[in-house]
């Protein structure tokens, strides 16, 4: 199983650019979620989603959407991007709710790093 | 805002000493975990207590928990090379399906 894959691993934006980063995962996890982690703050949670169709809000989802349109992906949208969006965006799931809240796994994707100049 | 916070931030160790951090919480919780995060990678789960459970063991790995306190403690013993990397424990708060982060603790073991 490939788990939880990012895409893309890097990538530099210019002030008011857009872009999508991908989130796809192959475990048939209902629960996914985005963070992103910034030095010395940990990781913050932007938007979540408990299934196909339902995305929710996180601590951070100001400058960012999302949508769940299939179990396997949820991507992260950066409509217009702004310097204080420069962090490491990390996509983690989970098999559901329920499990999350019996386990507290979280499956990790290896994180895409995104710069915005 | 943080739910957790690990102290001390960074700890420097010799390989075979035992690694102790912790984590202090502010709201009364389900749960409680504990992640690592090799430089550049993903986090991982390693651990997780239960807000019922005073302590968990797995492999080299210890886990307290005082829920009077809202604090939590890791310990590693017998550190490795391997074991260089940072730990975040992570809150289940409960009612609103999200885990918390904390800001994070930077173990190096030397060999």
């Amino acid at each position: 199983n490939a788990g939880v894959t990012q895409t893309p691993k890097f990538q530099v934006l210019k002030t008011g650019q857009s872009m999508t980063l991908q989130c796809a995962q192959d475990m048939n996890h209902e629960y996914m979620s985005w963070y992103r982690q910034d030095p010395g703050m940990g990781l913050r949670l932007i938007h979540y989603s408990v299934g196909a169709g339902i995305t929710d809000q996180g601590e951070v989802p100001n400058g960012y959407n999302v949508s769940r349109s299939t179990t396997e992906d949820f991507p992260l949208r950066l409509l217009s991007a702004a310097p204080s969006q420069t962090s490491v965006y990390f996509c983690a799931s989970s098999y559901s709710i329920l499990r999350l809240a019996a386990t507290g796994e979280l499956f990790f994707g290896e994180g895409s790093r995104l710069t915005v100049l | 805002s943080q739910q957790g916070e690990e102290d001390p931030q960074a700890l420097s160790i010799q390989e075979g000493e035992n690694a102790t951090m912790n984590c202090s919480y502010k709201t009364s919780i389900n749960n409680l975990q504990w992640y690592r995060q090799n430089s550049g990678r993903g986090l991982v789960h390693l651990i997780l207590i239960r807000s019922n459970e005073r302590e968990k063991h797995s492999g080299r790995l210890r886990v307290t928990l005082d829920t009077s306190k809202k604090s939590s403690s890791l310990l590693i013993t017998a550190s490795r090379a391997a074991d260089t990397a940072s730990y975040f424990c992570a809150t289940d708060v409960g009612g609103n399906n999200r885990l918390a982060f904390g800001k994070g603790n930077q173990v190096v073991v030397i060999p």
